[in-house]
């Protein structure tokens, strides 16, 4: 059974740092794209950021670009994403995902964690 | 960065009746890289359609999808008690992957 277990989460004030990190289990974690995806309260889905099966190639939306780093460790089943200089608005749900069904433009998600949340407030 | 645009915003309906969702995008979106996922309170969104209109392993096929270009639908023909939830749509033939802001299908 595919298994995404996210962790991290918490409050932090702005301006700060948070590392969230995803143990994957059940499936060979090598093998796959992997992505976060946020979720804001009460609102809709977005795309952070996306890393190569190997690590190699790394894709984020503008809006967290020189803030996030995605990165993996295929030793260890897992992925992580290091949040630096966080504001107000990267507050939402954090998901770990897994992406498949796809090919070398893109695919979509068929995997998902419960989630952590990330809180940013003073 | 394509823009996804879904409708109606909410959908009051009945069990048993037919749901129509669309999902509208600002450019093509190539080679049909479209998928549909479905979300319910407190949970976990779930693929349901991925390239418009291949359902994931284990959905039912009382969901289909289909489309192409810029207009896609996701149709679920007899609504079950377990299909109200929020839909969204999401592209990932462009960089950066993109979803729509959804639409709730509730019981009417």
């Amino acid at each position: 059974e595919v298994q995404l277990v996210e962790s991290g989460g918490g409050l932090v004030q702005p301006g700060g740092s948070l590392r969230l990190s995803c143990a994957a289990s059940g499936f060979t974690f090598s093998s796959y794209w992997m992505s976060w995806v946020r979720q804001a309260p009460g609102k809709g889905l977005e795309w952070v950021a996306n890393i190569k099966q190997d690590g190699s190639e790394k894709y984020y939306v503008d809006s967290v670009k020189g803030r996030f780093t995605i990165s993996r460790d295929n030793a260890k089943n897992s992925l992580y994403l290091q949040m630096n200089s966080l504001r107000a608005e990267d507050t939402a749900v954090y998901y770990c995902a897994r992406e498949n069904y796809g090919d070398y433009v893109g695919s979509p998600i068929d995997y998902w964690g419960q989630g952590t949340l990330v809180t940013v407030s003073s | 960065e394509i823009v996804l645009t879904q409708s109606p915003g909410t959908l009051s309906l009945s069990p048993g009746e037919r749901a129509t969702l669309s999902c509208r995008a600002s450019q093509s979106v190539s080679s049909s890289y479209l998928a549909w996922y479905q979300q319910k309170p407190g949970q976990a969104p779930r693929l349901l359609i991925y390239g418009a209109s291949s359902r994931a392993t284990g959905i039912p096929d009382r969901f289909s999808g289909s489309g192409s270009g810029t207009d896609f639908t996701l149709t679920i023909s007899r609504l079950e008690p377990e299909d109200f939830a929020v839909y969204y749509c999401q592209q990932y033939g462009s960089s950066p992957p993109t979803f729509g802001p959804g639409t709730k299908v509730d019981i009417k």
